[in-house]
């Protein structure tokens, strides 16, 4: 079955430090990778996309993802975390193949929390 | 230019009731999916709708039906509601064929609680 996994469901790292929020995903396709953040009372906002291309993709807010084919990785990075980071993240997954191509697949998400 | 907008806020419903939740997609999108999303899960895809027919479906059952009107603004019913259904139901707009590689954007969700 095709699945995403966050294995980390509580980060806490303290403001200016190194990010790094991990995802996995387990089917062979091609996928069609996302990250997305989910702030309190908002919807969830795309912070970057991976499709085809050079593995390293640069979103917003500063953060950017590598593409890992031989991992089965899509990990999220961030070189200075600022205290409005603070939030839920996800990893989400698609896929091109006929009927099942309308719907992202998920993981549980990564609350992130930052100390001053 | 207005982002997805969804209606109501809060919800709260008894076991067996019926609950109509709403969503205004951004300008000139016409496709919306709608998710649930559990309290700690990520969100699962209901179904999608594009250009007001039912257009991919998740693992859900028949009580979960949608519509959406010709302005693309659209409907979640749910009938017969169970517990379970206690969620953050969102709702997201994108233009083209409502392919995973179109970008969605996501309303603030609509928080049900059944008791």
């Amino acid at each position: 079955a095709q699945s995403v996994t966050q294995p980390d469901i509580h980060i806490t790292v303290s403001e200016g430090a190194s990010l790094e929020l991990r995802c996995n995903y387990s089917y062979g396709a091609t996928p069609y990778l996302f990250w997305y953040v989910q702030s309190p009372g908002q919807g969830l906002q795309l912070l970057l996309k991976y499709f085809s291309g050079d593995t390293l993709v640069q979103g917003i807010k500063g953060f950017e993802a590598e593409f890992k084919r031989s991992q089965s990785s899509f990990n999220l990075r961030k070189p200075s975390v600022h205290w409005s980071d603070a939030a839920e993240y996800f990893c989400a997954v698609g896929y091109n193949n006929a009927g099942n191509n309308r719907k992202l697949i998920w993981g549980l998400g990564t609350s992130l929390a930052v100390n001053p | 230019e207005t982002g997805v907008t969804q209606s109501p806020t809060h919800l709260i419903k008894t076991r067996g009731q019926q609950v109509t939740l709403r969503c205004s997609s951004q300008s000139g999108h016409n496709t919306v999916s709608w998710y649930q999303q559990a309290l700690g899960q990520g969100p699962q895809f209901i179904f999608q709708y594009y250009r007001e027919e039912e257009n991919g479906r998740g693992n859900f059952p028949p009580r979960f039906s949608g519509l959406q009107f010709p302005n693309y603004s659209s409907e979640l019913n749910v009938n017969a509601l169970e517990l379970d259904d206690s969620a953050l139901y969102l709702c997201a707009s994108s233009s083209g064929t409502g392919r995973v590689t179109d970008t969605q954007y996501f309303g603030p969700g609509t928080r049900l609680t059944v008791l």
